[in-house]
């Protein structure tokens, strides 16, 4: 177990639709990535949160924005989907900014019908 | 553009027997390079970390290799189980100023499977 909690496990949308994903950290770490694994691509890096702000920014489209919270915690919103969105969603976390240690929780898997 | 690639695509062998991945990269500048493990469903967990001075390490029957000079890195698995049966992910990090993030770079994945 990584430490990092992502919820839900599974979640199945249709065209169009908004939904939104759930991270909570391990305990003391303030970075928090957001990745993209779809079926035979790599993980892509979509953002970077270190502490509530911004950090890094990849290849994430307009349509998908993410926040931390002040209890670390992260959400990525996925709006006005379609159905190349359909992937696993990784959070990864650190205990610092640069990522030199990553700890994966276990996706969210979405499917846009 | 920084690449990594890794091969074999995939590879099936019998349990008890070794076999060794490979991944060459196109990252500059380089920082580390990372081996990862992804079970099926499950988020990928780190078996090694190696920075540009450090040309081997292990965990337990996982042993990485690094030759910055050819940007090359393989990860060799001995006496493998049938839990090694999983995708394998090399993974390059380009070097950040300061308090920067470390770009990752992640290959394909090599998933094996490891048969009694």
């Amino acid at each position: 177990d990584s430490g990092v909690t992502q919820t839900p496990k599974h979640l199945i949308t249709a065209t169009g639709q908004r939904v939104t994903l759930r991270c909570s950290p391990r305990s003391g770490d303030l970075s928090v990535y957001w990745y993209q694994q779809s079926l035979d691509q790599g993980l892509q890096f979509l953002i970077q949160y270190y502490n509530g702000e911004e950090r890094a920014k990849g290849n994430i489209l307009e349509r998908f924005s993410a926040q931390q919270f002040p209890d670390l915690h992260s959400e990525l919103n996925l709006s006005s989907l379609e159905l190349g969105d359909s992937a696993l969603y990784f959070c990864a976390s650190s205990e610092g900014v640069r990522g030199e240690k990553l700890f994966f929780g276990s996706g969210t898997q979405l499917s846009v019908l | 553009k920084n690449q990594v690639e890794q091969s074999p695509q995939s590879l099936i062998i019998l349990e008890g027997k070794n076999c060794t991945l490979q991944c060459n990269y196109t990252v500059s500048p380089f920082s580390n390079l990372r081996w990862y493990k992804q079970d099926t469903g499950r988020g990928p967990v780190s078996l090694t970390i190696m920075t540009f001075s450090e040309n081997t390490k292990s965990n337990g029957r996982y042993t990485a290799t690094l030759d910055a000079d050819t940007k090359q890195s393989s990860l060799h698995i001995t006496a493998s189980q049938l839990s090694d049966s999983a995708s394998y992910i090399c993974v390059v990090s380009a070097q950040a100023g300061g308090t920067s993030y470390g770009k990752l770079t992640f290959g394909q994945g090599t998933i094996l499977t490891v048969h009694p």
